[in-house]
């Protein structure tokens, strides 16, 4: 199994700054790793594919980075609307999650 | 739009048997993948299983394995997860998900399931 490894678990960030979450892999994932947003009782929805390729409706403040091990999610300027728990994935192989950086 | 619809919450007893249910519509349901996520209280996101309603070809979680059943009918675009004893460990969220045709990733949520096993 692949182990998916998220920092910081928490991170805060004051409205109009930048956010930045990191996902490392135990394995090369190529770029093989989705993001996923999940709102305080809200299913999770899908941001960013394929590592970079943001899905659709996504704003552009979200951007994705990284190949091989090591990832990285960037909210250029938190809006209060991003306060949310965020999870990537792997999908190279049977997928596995993070265990989620919440960001307030 | 495309849209999973998933089953109301319940509430059992150690032991009982559950089918929850997932009705996509919106897309071609029998050509996607379907997958369930577990998500017990404040924890991360698990795949238990997927299923390939087309031909009903079903793929599990090692860890899940022998312990739920996966299925789908494809004339109605509904799939499964289906428990035959249930524990007090298998209270959760349950999510019900579809696989892009794109890679192993999940484009489509439903608004998941929450099941209470509690004596």
């Amino acid at each position: 199994e692949i182990v998916m490894t998220q920092s910081p678990a928490t991170l805060s960030v004051s409205p109009g700054e930048r956010a930045t979450l990191s996902c490392r892999a135990s394995q090369n994932l190529n770029t093989q790793l989705a993001w996923y947003q999940q709102k305080l009782g809200q299913a999770p929805r899908l941001l960013i594919r394929h590592a970079s390729a943001r899905a659709t409706g996504i704003p552009a403040r979200f951007s994705g980075s990284g190949s091989g091990t090591e990832f990285t999610l960037t909210i250029s300027s938190l809006q209060s609307e991003d306060v949310a728990v965020y999870y990537c994935q792997q999908y190279i192989d049977w997928p596995t999650f993070g265990q989620g950086t919440k960001v307030e | 739009e495309v849209q999973l619809v998933q089953s109301g919450g319940e509430i059992k007893k150690p032991g009982e048997s559950l089918t929850i249910s997932c009705e996509g519509s919106g897309y071609r349901f029998a050509n996607y993948w379907i997958a369930w996520v577990r998500q017990m209280t404040g924890k991360g996101l698990e795949l238990m299983g997927i299923i390939y309603p087309g031909d009903s070809d079903t793929r599990y979680n090692p860890s899940f394995q022998g312990q739920v059943t996966i299925s789908a009918d494809k004339s109605i675009s509904t799939a499964y997860l289906q428990w035959k004893s249930l524990k007090a460990s298998d209270s959760a969220i349950y999510y019900c998900v579809r696989r892009s045709e794109w890679g192993y990733y999940m484009d489509v949520w439903g608004k998941g399931t929450t099941v209470t096993i509690s004596s």
